[in-house]
């Protein structure tokens, strides 16, 4: 499985946007990207996916490069709820599982 | 909504106790997983299970067995629990598509005592 490397913490004011990276520069051609986040005392949550295009939906955007080494996550407009542990994750691939391995994440915090 | 149900949010046993650890789905999942959390470490997966009576380790996987007779749920055994399985375990849900997302329960903090 690739692995994926993301900054320990990042900070966001409340109404701005919180852009996300994420390296993952051994991944493979058909391995998606994944991001997910945990707020405090809760199971993980999925925001988004995407494999080589850019994806958006009512959470976030991803926005991945050209050569898939890395991504970004983008919260367009940051409120104090989406203080959390955002997690990027490149999935296994492969007809059994396709199971998630999580890296540290970078803890985001939103302030007012 | 999808639901993936812990049995319990808070358990606290004794060092050398078996400890059951139930999960259930309510969606029809193919894949089931169970993961360890603890400060500093992240989410660790411990086991995961693509198929009834199907298992395979993850990266974690002594000290522990899961069981899964019924497609709904996953059972995660601790045959004789220690001090340092202290933590939070959470179980997650999917599809067998691995495109698709996983869904977590919210968790159940263990302390072994």
């Amino acid at each position: 499985d690739a692995k994926t490397t993301q900054p320990t913490s990042m900070d966001c004011a409340e109404g701005r946007a919180a852009n996300l990276p994420c390296n993952h520069s051994t991944i493979s051609g058909n391995e998606y990207v994944y991001w997910y986040r945990q707020i405090h005392s809760q199971g993980p949550q999925y925001i988004i996916h995407g494999l080589k295009n850019n994806e958006t939906n009512e959470m976030a955007s991803l926005i991945i490069t050209e050569d898939r080494k890395s991504s970004t996550l983008i919260l367009p407009h940051a409120t104090l709820r989406d203080t959390a542990v955002y997690y990027c994750i490149v999935r296994a691939a492969g007809n059994q599982g396709g199971k998630l391995i999580f890296g540290q994440g970078t803890e985001l915090s939103v302030k007012p | 909504d999808v639901k993936v149900t812990q049995s319990s949010r808070y358990l606290v046993k004794r060092t050398g106790e078996k400890v059951f650890l139930e999960c259930v789905q309510d969606m029809d999942h193919e894949n089931m997983f169970w993961y360890r959390q603890d400060p500093g470490l992240g989410l660790r997966l411990i086991y995961f299970s693509y198929d009834v009576k199907m298992k395979e380790k993850g990266d974690i996987p002594e000290g522990y067995s899961v069981s899964r007779e019924k497609k709904e749920r996953f059972s995660l055994i601790l045959e004789s629990a220690s001090t340092n399985q202290t933590s939070m375990y959470l179980c997650a849900s999917s599809l067998e598509d691995w495109h698709t997302e996983a869904f977590f329960g919210q968790g159940t903090r263990l302390t072994v005592v």
